[in-house]
């Protein structure tokens, strides 16, 4: 079974441009989680998706925005980029029942870099 | 407020010995504890799991025990091996936190040889 793919791996951009990061869950995963990763820094969760819908929103600024298509697949934007934004951001995706209590699988990140 | 807390940044073994990385909670709502590893530029990787009703799980090298009186956890590797240096992060979700997967900063774990 294919894993989490997150495209572009890498990305850079320069402060106020846009970007926009997606990711594709292993099959048959209905949720799809965001986090940043900075250096020092754990994991800072940005939002989660369940069918199409957020379900989970961390402490981040508006700037931050995701969406999830029919087919799980997700998409995180980031408007007018500030050079804190450069990180690593990291898309996992969970089976997201009962059965399995939120073991989540990461795809290998996408590394922004704003100048 | 850090709920899930791993007070060592880093740790140093001896290849051969065993490791121990530890990790605090603070909400007694969490039920569901998880250990993930992570090598630089990739993403985490799912180690082991343990549910509230358990005190001790194990999978080949690796053990975590949860002592819930202290809010405590923790991960042993035994031997610890050089493929064993990464950072660990431990993780907790519960009904209250609606099963979103709170997270500790990490522990850098460095084997020596």
């Amino acid at each position: 079974k294919a894993g989490v793919t997150q495209t572009p791996r890498y990305l850079i951009k320069t402060r106020g441009q846009q970007v926009t990061l997606s990711c594709s869950p292993i099959s048959g995963h209905r949720s799809v989680s965001w986090y940043q990763q900075t250096p020092g820094q754990g994991l800072q969760f940005l939002f989660e998706y369940f069918s199409e819908t957020q379900r989970n929103k961390g402490n981040f600024p508006g700037r931050f925005s995701g969406r999830q298509f029919s087919n799980s697949r997700s998409e995180m934007n980031v408007s007018t980029l500030e050079l804190g934004d450069s990180a690593l951001y990291l898309c996992a995706s969970s089976l997201a029942n009962r059965g399995h209590p939120y073991e989540q699988y990461f795809g290998p990140g996408t590394r922004l870099t704003v100048t | 407020d850090q709920q899930v807390k791993q007070n060592s940044p880093s740790l140093s073994v001896q290849e051969g010995r065993i490791s121990i990385l530890n990790c605090d909670y603070t909400n007694s709502m969490f039920d569901y504890f998880l250990w993930y590893k992570k090598y630089p530029a990739e993403g985490p990787t799912f180690l082991i799991s343990i549910s509230s009703i358990k005190d001790k799980n194990e999978d080949g090298r690796f053990t975590v025990f949860l002592n819930k009186s202290a809010k405590h956890l923790s991960l042993h590797i035994v031997p610890s091996q050089p493929g064993d240096s990464a950072v660990y992060f431990c993780a907790a979700s519960g009904w209250d936190s609606n099963y979103q997967l709170i997270w500790g900063a990490g522990t850098k774990l460095i084997i020596k040889p």
